[in-house]
């Protein structure tokens, strides 16, 4: 069964950092370009990063870009995204995707609330 | 980059009804980078349709799909209890994802 599974989430200060990582499973994680996409809570769905098979080519929406870094390891199958200067707008449940096969698969999502 | 508009904003129906809910793009996209997503209050987004018309696994086949260039439609052609949700359109394929602002169906 394709699979991804977040983590990582939680209670941070602003200004504070939190790295989430996402574990794949039931497919050759290693041959997909990997994403993070972020729902504010009630909100809509916002693309935030992307990378590609072997991690040499990243991008990132222009509010978190400087900030959020996006990174994989191929050989433990598991997706990471460095959340660092984070802000109260951050807060929102992360998601990590993928389209395997034309189809997308995504995680169960994992929360993140930046507040004091 | 490309936007993606929806509407309705919200649809109010009653089950057993047709729901047709729109998705139209500010440039074209290739049909084969057009999905539907279903999302229900705590719940990940569930793929319905991918490549604009093609149902993913598992999906009951009153789901449909269609559309090209700049226009896609997604249609419930009898609307069950379980369908009331918010649905959403992308764009895949290339860099920035792009998602609609979403449709909520509810029950009337």
């Amino acid at each position: 069964e394709v699979q991804l599974v977040e983590s990582g989430g939680g209670l941070v200060q602003p200004g504070g950092s939190l790295r989430l990582s996402c574990a794949a499973s039931g497919f050759t994680f290693s041959s997909y370009w990997m994403h993070w996409v972020r729902q504010d809570p009630g909100k809509g769905l916002v693309w935030v990063s992307h990378i590609n098979i072997d991690g040499s080519n990243t991008d990132y929406a222009d509010s978190v870009k400087g900030r959020f870094t996006i990174s994989r390891d191929n050989a433990k199958n598991t997706l990471y995204l460095q959340m660092n200067s984070l802000r109260a707008e951050d807060t929102a449940i992360y998601y990590c995707a993928s389209q395997v096969a034309g189809a997308g698969v995504w995680g169960q999502g994992t929360l993140v609330t930046v507040s004091s | 980059e490309i936007v993606l508009t929806q509407s309705p904003g919200t649809l109010s129906l009653s089950p057993g009804e047709r729901a047709t809910l729109s998705c139209r793009a500010s440039q074209s996209v290739s049909s084969s980078y057009l999905a539907w997503y279903q999302q229900k209050p705590g719940q990940a987004p569930r793929l319905l349709i991918y490549g604009a018309s093609s149902r993913a696994t598992g999906i009951p086949d009153r789901f449909s799909g269609s559309g090209s260039g700049t226009d896609f439609t997604l249609s419930i052609s009898r609307l069950e209890p379980e369908d009331f949700a918010v649905y959403y359109c992308q764009r895949y394929g290339s860099s920035p994802w792009a998602f609609g602002q979403g449709t909520k169906v509810e029950i009337k």
